[in-house]
């Protein structure tokens, strides 16, 4: 079990391009959630995926951001037409469906600083 | 609204003594706590947890209580180390069977030598 991995770890981009973000969950989780941290605050809760369909998308989801998660394995996080307010770390989850259990393991998150 | 509360930024304790960190939630539907911890350019790592049939769950230092009627759950580490230091956050599934969690705001603990 090595985790959940997230490339890049970091990415400054300019205001109005396209970025890309990928996660690897922990192989057997057929959950995976995205959130996004700002400075002071929790992480707050994006979309998330049971297996490759996306059952939840919060309102913090603009339709500037797509997720997406083929064959229910990795899932990448576009954002299009970057803003300087996108800036943040972004936190990719997952968990398997068992029992009661809601933990989530978090990788280590891909720093985005847009210019 | 923020439906779960850590109203204290910032906790300093001294190592070897007990460290409380505090959290309240408003959703009386929440049926389950989590705790992370979080060290800097690192994502959140899963501490321990509490379900609400539950007021205290321990395991080694680390033990949570959940008071129910007062909505308020809180973390003891007992006794603190130097390697406690790092940014705790309190979280409940949102309900459902999603399960995406809310987070407080986060308590960074200090913890002095």
């Amino acid at each position: 079990d090595t985790g959940v991995s997230q490339n890049p770890r970091h990415k400054i981009t300019k205001r109005g391009q396209n970025v890309t973000f990928r996660c690897d969950p922990i192989s057997e989780h057929n959950r995976l959630y995205w959130y996004r941290q700002t400075l002071g605050q929790g992480p707050e809760f994006l979309t998330y995926f049971q297996n490759e369909a996306q059952l939840e998308k919060s309102r913090l989801l603009s339709d500037r951001f797509s997720a997406e998660r083929p064959k229910g394995s990795f899932s990448t996080l576009e954002i299009q037409r970057t803003e300087q307010g996108d800036s943040a770390m972004y936190l990719c989850a997952s968990s398997s469906k068992t029992g009661l259990s809601y933990e989530q393991y978090f990788g280590p998150g891909t720093r985005l600083t847009v210019t | 609204d923020q439906q779960v509360k850590q109203n204290s930024p910032s906790l300093s304790v001294q190592e070897g003594r007990i460290s409380i960190l505090n959290c309240d939630y408003t959703n009386s539907m929440f049926d389950y706590f989590l705790w992370y911890k979080k060290y800097p350019a690192e994502g959140p790592t899963f501490l321990i947890s509490i379900s609400s049939i539950k007021d205290k769950n321990e395991d080694g230092r680390f033990t949570v209580f959940l008071n129910k009627s007062a909505k308020h759950l809180s973390l003891h580490i007992v006794p603190s180390q130097p390697g406690d230091s790092a940014v705790y956050f309190c979280a409940a599934p949102r309900g459902g069977s999603q399960g995406n969690l809310i987070f407080g705001k986060g308590t960074k603990l200090s913890v002095k030598p």
